[in-house]
């Protein structure tokens, strides 16, 4: 009931297109649902965050859509850039509610941007 | 911006040793985290550190494992006696808030050999 599933595993897109990846948790007591970004050798950096009284929030070329009766979300990345090109990690906890920072990453997805 | 900084960047150590790992934390920061990343897989929540004791745990962090605040500025996670499957990245963590954004460090390759 932990787990945080994650898909695609890998993901090649164009230069300019949109990369979807998306998430499906099971713990209805998740609260807070952010997205992580990691380059090699780097460790994991904060990207963009949502919590469940919005179905949307948008940063830049980065949107969560969130939908709280499917227990999903997903990240876009709008004109996709060479320099997106890492590995992105959706995660959860129950920010709100205690357990904050104990977050449950997916399994992660390797997003090549090309040319 | 401010950083979580990391030492060493690479460890070996032989089976059965003792390591520690090191961690500065960002200085405002008051919660304090260890993750860890086996190659190829997702990062795994280990230990939450808050008021100079642990606040939660993951079943991974067992008796081999403690966490250290030593002074005011260093956060150190010790493994007793390595195994061959403690072979990871370690990444510290640290944030001001519970809720709050989570900043993490580059971290530490440790290989057991």
């Amino acid at each position: 009931q932990q787990q945080v599933k994650q898909s695609p595993q890998s993901l090649i897109v164009q230069k300019g297109g949109i990369s979807i990846i998306n998430c499906a948790y099971e713990n209805t007591a998740f609260d807070y649902f952010p997205w992580y970004q990691q380059f090699p050798g780097k460790g994991p950096a904060l990207l963009i965050a949502i919590r469940p009284d919005v179905s949307e929030k948008k940063e830049g070329r980065f949107t969560i859509s969130f939908n709280k009766s499917a227990k999903q979300f997903s990240l876009h990345i709008m004109d996709s850039q060479p320099g997106d090109s890492a590995t992105y990690f959706c995660a959860a906890s129950r920010g709100l509610t205690g357990g904050g920072n104990k977050l449950t990453f997916g399994t992660g997805t390797q997003l090549k941007v090309e040319l | 911006e401010p950083e979580v900084t990391q030492t060493p960047s690479h460890q070996v150590t032989q089976m059965g040793q003792e390591v520690i790992l090191r961690c500065v934390p960002i200085s405002n920061h008051l919660y304090f985290y260890w993750y860890r990343q086996i190659l190829g897989q997702k990062v795994e929540f280990l230990v939450s550190f808050y008021n100079n004791e642990i606040s939660e745990k993951s079943e991974i962090f067992d008796d081999q494992f403690s966490v250290e605040r030593p002074d005011g500025s260093n956060f150190t996670l010790k493994i007793r006696s390595t195994k061959l499957e403690d072979s990871a990245m370690y990444f510290c963590a640290s944030t001001w808030e519970t809720n709050e954004k989570l900043f993490f460090g580059s971290g530490t390759q440790l290989s057991v050999l």
